[in-house]
């Protein structure tokens, strides 16, 4: 059963430390999305990649957040130093190829990772 | 720029019909998609239209109108399983010309009995 798998699922961390936040893609897939998901402002995108490369992150705050594929089957967001505001669910979503031939854009989440900055 | 608009909040009864609407402005747009988030959980792909018309999958419909940048969706026989959260999403092509999916702020259903 392939699925997209995010870790961890909750944490809970202080003022000024670092985050690390990993997603496993489905296999073949490759498009990876990061999203943030928060009751005032929804599902934002952050950052998206084909083929492992960066394509757009304009979505993320740059001082403090990155986004990597260090391989096709890990992508990452970090957060250094991370702040109460980024408090919110992150989401990972995997997809085939968006300009193929009859694409959907159908996208696969994630469970989702939930911090909490205190 | 870009954006979606869709209602924050609708409330429906079982077993009635209920449509959600969606707006949206974007250059290079494909297509727009649905999907479903239960509290707590991962949004989950409903259904996508690419081209004008309606796409019927069991109760859910979806319509997109590509003139008029809109669409909706369509729940019907409503069931209580169905109160959730449902977003719409527009593929479209992103400032440095690759294709993206950005989502609506979700409309939050509430069945009630």
């Amino acid at each position: 059963d392939a699925r997209v798998t995010q870790t961890p699922r909750h944490k809970v961390t202080e003022m000024g430390q670092e985050v690390t936040m990993r997603c496993q893609p489905i296999l073949g897939h490759n498009t990876v999305f990061w999203y943030r998901q928060t009751m005032m402002q929804g599902l934002e995108l952050l950052a998206y990649f084909r083929n492992r490369a960066p394509l757009d992150d304009s979505g993320m705050p740059k001082d403090r957040f990155s986004a990597e594929m260090p391989d096709a089957t890990l992508a990452t967001l970090k957060i250094q130093p991370s702040e109460p505001r980024d408090s919110a669910v992150y989401f990972c979503a995997s997809g085939p190829h968006l300009g193929g031939t009859g694409a959907t854009g159908e996208l696969f989440f994630g469970e989702g990772s939930r911090l909490t900055v205190l | 720029g870009q954006s979606l608009e869709q209602p924050s909040e609708v409330t429906a009864v079982e077993g009635a019909i209920v449509q959600i609407n969606c707006t949206y402005q974007t250059s290079g747009f494909y297509g727009l998609s649905w999907y479903q988030q239960h509290d707590g959980g991962a949004p989950t792909f409903l259904s996508y239209n690419g081209l004008d018309g309606l796409e019927e999958t069991g109760r859910f419909s979806s319509f997109l109108s590509r003139s008029d940048s809109y669409g909706y969706l369509l729940l019907q026989e409503l069931q209580m399983k169905d109160s959730a959260s449902y977003f719409c999403a527009v593929r479209d092509r992103g400032s440095g010309g690759y294709q993206k999916v950005t989502f609506g702020i979700g409309t939050k259903l509430q069945v009630i009995p």
